[in-house]
């Protein structure tokens, strides 16, 4: 019963470095979403996929780009990190208006 | 396109007090609502969503809230807090058919004994 799986749950990044947030779900659901989550601000959309083959836009998805695998996997890569991306992650998925199911998080700091 | 606005952004409460936290939100079109809560160092878990139907929405943990269209409210809320309530919940909205939902800013409850 895992649900969302987000990895890794920590990492720390040198500006300029690039990497990728993994994130799998194993419930069938068609739409995935990752936000952002810094204090005073709430969460963020950075991107989301409605459905396998397709990804959007949200509010935020300057320095990011996302891959969406298959039906079970969405990837978020950070190209060329900087400090202002020093934020803690989530990845969701959702089928329907049924609410999102989060992952546990990501927390990423750049130096 | 939506937006929500959640009016506190800490409450503290002793325990066993009711509880009620405050989000207003603005579309041009229909919406669903959604109260998560959100305990240190986890994500968020669904505690209530309004679809339709019925306006008083029962979730878990004991909290409930209430869709006003014409106050453009839902706000969420408990009789009786217990110290494990202590968390930060935040509120969202959707527009009927897309798949984005739009969250406020958060609340954190404080639960004191």
């Amino acid at each position: 019963n895992a649900g969302v799986t987000q990895t890794p749950k920590f990492q720390v990044l040198k500006t300029g470095q690039s990497m990728t947030l993994q994130c799998a779900q194993d419930m069938n659901h068609n739409s995935m979403y990752w936000y952002r989550q810094d204090p005073g601000m709430g969460l963020r959309l950075i991107y989301y996929s409605a459905s396998e083959g397709t990804t959007d836009k949200g509010e935020v998805p300057n320095g990011y780009n996302v891959s969406r695998l298959n039906k079970r996997e969405f990837s978020l890569r950070l190209e060329s990190a900087a400090p202002s991306q020093t934020s803690v992650y989530f990845c969701a998925s959702s089928e329907r208006d049924y609410g999102y199911t989060f992952g546990s998080g990501t927390r990423l700091t750049v130096v | 396109a939506q937006s929500v606005t959640q009016l506190d952004s800490q409450v503290p409460v002793f325990e066993e007090a009711p509880v009620e936290l405050r989000c207003n939100y603005s579309s041009s079109v229909s919406v669903y609502l959604f109260w998560y809560v959100q305990y240190p160092n986890q994500g968020l878990q669904l505690l209530l969503k309004y679809l339709s139907g019925s306006t008083l929405v029962k979730g878990i943990n004991g909290f409930e809230a209430e869709f006003n269209k014409s106050q453009t409210s839902f706000h969420l809320r408990k009789p009786s807090v217990h110290i494990s309530d202590t968390a930060e919940y935040f509120c969202a909205v959707s527009g009927l058919g897309t798949y984005k939902y739009i969250f406020g800013t958060g609340t954190r409850l404080k639960v004191l004994a």
